[in-house]
C-alpha cells in the first residue's frame, strides 16, 4: 500500500519568508515517482515537479526547491522568498505500478500575507 | 499549450440522477484517469483506463461508477444513481509513456453538487 503524509495542514507566513512544505511518504515499489501540485484558489491542479526514485539530486527552478531523501523518505518543497501568490493548497503526491495512478497527501494550505 | 478539458465546469445534479462527466483528454496521451476531490479533502484517484479497459480502480469506484471512450477523443465518467456524497470535484487527467517527466495534466474539474 502506499501512502503520502504532509503533516502540515496549514502554514502561515509573511511575505519575503521562506518556507519549507514537508512530505513523507511511503511505498514498497523500489520504482517509483514523486510529485508536487499547487491548488490555487481556482481550483485547478497545476503540475510543479516529477522526480523519480533513482535520482536523488536536488533540484532548484527560480524561487521552488526540492529536497528528495531515500533515507528518510522525504520529498520536501521549499519556496524561497514567498509571494502573495504562492498563496495556495500544496499537494505531495506519489506514483508507482503499472498504471501509475497518483496517491496524493491531504495537501498544506500555505497563505502569505503581504 | 495542449490541454484536457472538461465539461461542465459545474452540474447540479438531484440525488438518484444519472450524470455524465465528460473530458478530451491531450490527443496523443495514452493513459487517462478520474479522481475525485471532497471540498477541502485530499485528490483521491477513482480510475485508470488504457487500451481501451479499465487499468486499476480505487474501492470508491463501485458498480454505481463507470467509464467510457466512446469515440477515440472523449473520456466520460457516469455515475448512475448519484448520493449526496457524490458532491465533489472530478479531475480528469491523462498522461503517457515517454512523458511522465512532464506530468499528468490535469483538467480544471467539474464540480459535480448532488442535492
Amino acid at each position: 500500500a502506499q501512502k503520502v503524509t504532509q503533516a502540515q495542514t496549514e502554514i502561515s507566513v509573511v511575505e519575503k519568508e521562506d518556507v519549507t512544505l514537508d512530505c513523507v511518504y511511503e511505498t514498497r515499489d523500489t520504482t517509483y515517482y514523486l510529485f508536487w501540485y499547487k491548488q490555487p484558489p481556482s481550483g485547478e491542479l497545476v503540475f510543479l515537479i516529477r522526480r523519480n526514485s533513482f535520482d536523488e539530486q536536488n533540484e532548484i527552478s527560480g524561487r521552488y526547491s526540492w529536497n528528495f531523501q531515500k533515507s528518510t523518505s522525504s520529498f520536501n518543497f521549499t519556496i524561497t522568498a514567498s509571494q502573495v501568490v504562492d498563496s495556495a493548497v500544496y499537494f505531495c503526491a506519489l506514483s508507482s505500478g503499472s498504471a501509475r495512478q497518483l496517491t496524493f497527501g491531504s495537501g498544506t494550505q500555505l497563505t502569505v500575507l503581504p | 499549450e495542449p490541454e484536457v478539458t472538461q465539461t461542465p465546469s459545474h452540474q447540479v445534479t438531484q440525488m438518484g440522477q444519472e450524470v455524465i462527466l465528460r473530458c478530451v483528454p491531450i490527443s496523443n496521451h495514452l493513459y487517462f484517469y478520474w479522481y475525485r476531490q471532497i471540498l477541502g479533502q485530499k485528490v483521491e484517484f477513482l480510475v485508470s483506463f488504457y487500451n481501451n479497459e479499465i487499468s486499476e480502480k480505487s474501492e470508491i469506484f463501485d458498480d454505481q461508477f463507470s467509464v467510457e471512450r466512446p469515440d477515440g477523443s472523449n473520456f466520460t465518467l457516469k455515475i448512475r444513481s448519484t448520493k449526496l456524497e457524490d458532491s465533489a470535484m472530478y479531475f480528469c487527467a491523462s498522461g503517457t509513456p515517454g512523458q511522465w517527466s512532464l506530468g499528468y495534466t490535469f483538467g480544471s474539474g467539474t464540480r459535480l453538487t448532488v442535492v
